[in-house]
């Protein structure tokens, strides 16, 4: 059973436009949600991550929406630029250290 | 620091094989995890350390086996490959006391059983 459910599976755009990526999850015990970023033959990096007591959290051109009752969460990106193509992941964590990652979503930027 | 390094980068093995990716961190995190990489899908948690000298099982743990003897290392054994097991393998730490659960990955070990 899966514990996060992540959408679409890639996701094509212009420069400039506002890619949108979609999470879910069921265990309420999660209390970090963090997206990681990763390149072609690189490891995930961290780009954002919220905790379920704010609604939204911004750095930069990424925003974390996240929806508690709903339990979903989902990552914009304004202004996306091609060097913003690569795969992101989102995930959840609980405190005891297990963190479950989504099945990722790769993202183009066309020029 | 160099963070999170992981040796070898590339492996073949033959079936049947055994072989043990090495892990190591010099952040001092105590958080210590394994997981593997199937082409287009997420990662999947294969052991996972809170500390020196413990260990627990992640969502696909068999054919594989971890130990932690000091906080810095945590080297993964294969036993007996099998194709598969062909995988991207990457290792990641973070601290285990943090309000945040950022985790560390290292580079990844592409890893083919043939």
């Amino acid at each position: 059973q899966q514990q996060v459910k992540q959408s679409p599976q890639s996701l094509i755009v212009q420069k400039g436009g506002i890619p949108i990526i979609n999470c879910a999850y069921e265990n309420t015990a999660f209390d970090y949600f963090p997206w990681y970023q990763q390149f072609p033959g690189k490891g995930p990096a961290l780009l954002i991550a919220i905790r379920p007591d704010v609604s939204e959290k911004k750095e930069g051109r990424f925003t974390i929406s996240f929806n508690k009752s709903a339990k979903q969460f989902s990552l914009h990106i304004m202004d996306s630029q091609p060097g913003d193509s690569a795969t992101y992941f989102c995930a959840a964590s609980m405190k005891g250290g297990k963190s479950t990652f989504g099945d990722g979503t790769t993202l183009t930027v066309k020029p | 620091n160099a963070g999170v390094t992981q040796t070898p980068k590339f492996r073949i093995l033959k079936i049947g094989q055994s072989m043990t990716l090495q892990c190591a961190q010099d952040m001092n995190h105590n958080y210590m995890y394994w997981y593997r990489q199937d082409p287009g899908m997420g990662l999947k948690l294969i052991y996972y350390s809170v500390g020196a000298g413990i260990t627990d099982k992640g969502e696909v743990p068999n054919g594989y086996n971890v130990s932690r003897s000091t906080t810095e290392d945590f080297p993964l054994r294969l036993e007996l490959a099998a194709p598969s097991q062909t995988s991207v393998y990457f290792c990641a730490s973070r601290f285990g006391t943090s309000r945040d659960y950022e985790q560390y990955f290292g580079p990844g070990t592409r890893l083919t059983v043939t």
